[in-house]
């Protein structure tokens, strides 16, 4: 596609749920990075892949964020047992590489735990 | 440890009036600089970036940043604002060696009076 692809938009679940957030990077893109931005704040960093593999997943706040890359492109945040702390806009992005390359950012989903 | 200061929260300017948005970075490593500009709704689009050269950089929309290394800044610069400039700003830092991992500052929300 043109650009970074998010899906859902949108996403309402109930407190103690599981989600799945879906990225589509730009075609070719072997670096990818997921970022959570809560209100009024910057985004800030979850975890990067690079190809199928997770380079750094320092930013994961707890064992009940898990992301995958299985096949190198699409990329799937996995959040259990949903706090209502969770709820924020997740962006993701792609590169060309990683490293000091250009990231292009996604709309966003926007979860909210309710 | 790795962080990033935008210490202006909120910004009002005049349309046709100068423009500058503040940032400071703490980072141990030689630092990547980053200004991404976020509207209402829509995704993180990258106005400039620093690596390396000269330290005043051009960016889209008219607007420049200067790398200041003895005061660790990278400023955001517009000689003359548009209302459609009226956005959400923020500063980002990476490194080499970081795999494009960025740290941002908190934003600077700039509204433009007619």
């Amino acid at each position: 596609g043109a650009g970074v692809s998010q899906t859902p938009s949108n996403k309402v679940t109930e407190k103690g749920k599981y989600v799945e957030l879906r990225c589509d990077p730009i075609s070719g893109h072997t670096a990818l990075y997921w970022y959570r931005q809560s209100l009024g704040q910057g985004p800030e960093f979850l975890i990067y892949f690079q190809g199928t593999g997770a380079a750094d997943d320092s930013g994961l706040p707890n064992d009940r964020f898990f992301a995958v890359r299985p096949e190198g492109s699409v990329s799937t945040l996995k959040i259990q047992r949903t706090e209502r702390g969770d709820s924020a806009v997740y962006l993701c992005a792609s590169s060309p590489s990683g490293g000091g390359t250009e990231a292009f950012f996604g709309q966003g989903t926007r979860l909210t735990v309710v | 440890a790795q962080s990033v200061t935008q210490p202006d929260i909120h910004i009002t300017v005049s349309e046709g009036a100068s423009l500058e948005l503040r940032c400071n970075y703490s980072y141990g490593a030689t630092p990547y600089l980053f200004w991404y500009v976020q509207s209402p709704g829509q995704g993180l689009q990258l106005l400039l970036k620093y690596f390396s050269g000269d330290t005043l950089v051009q960016g889209i929309k008219g607007f420049e940043a200067e790398f200041k290394r003895s005061q660790s800044s990278f400023n955001l610069r517009k000689p003359s604002v548009h209302w459609s400039d009226a956005a959400e700003y923020f500063c980002a830092v990476g490194a080499l060696g970081q795999g494009g991992k960025l740290i941002f500052g908190q934003g600077t929300e700039l509204s433009v009076k007619p």
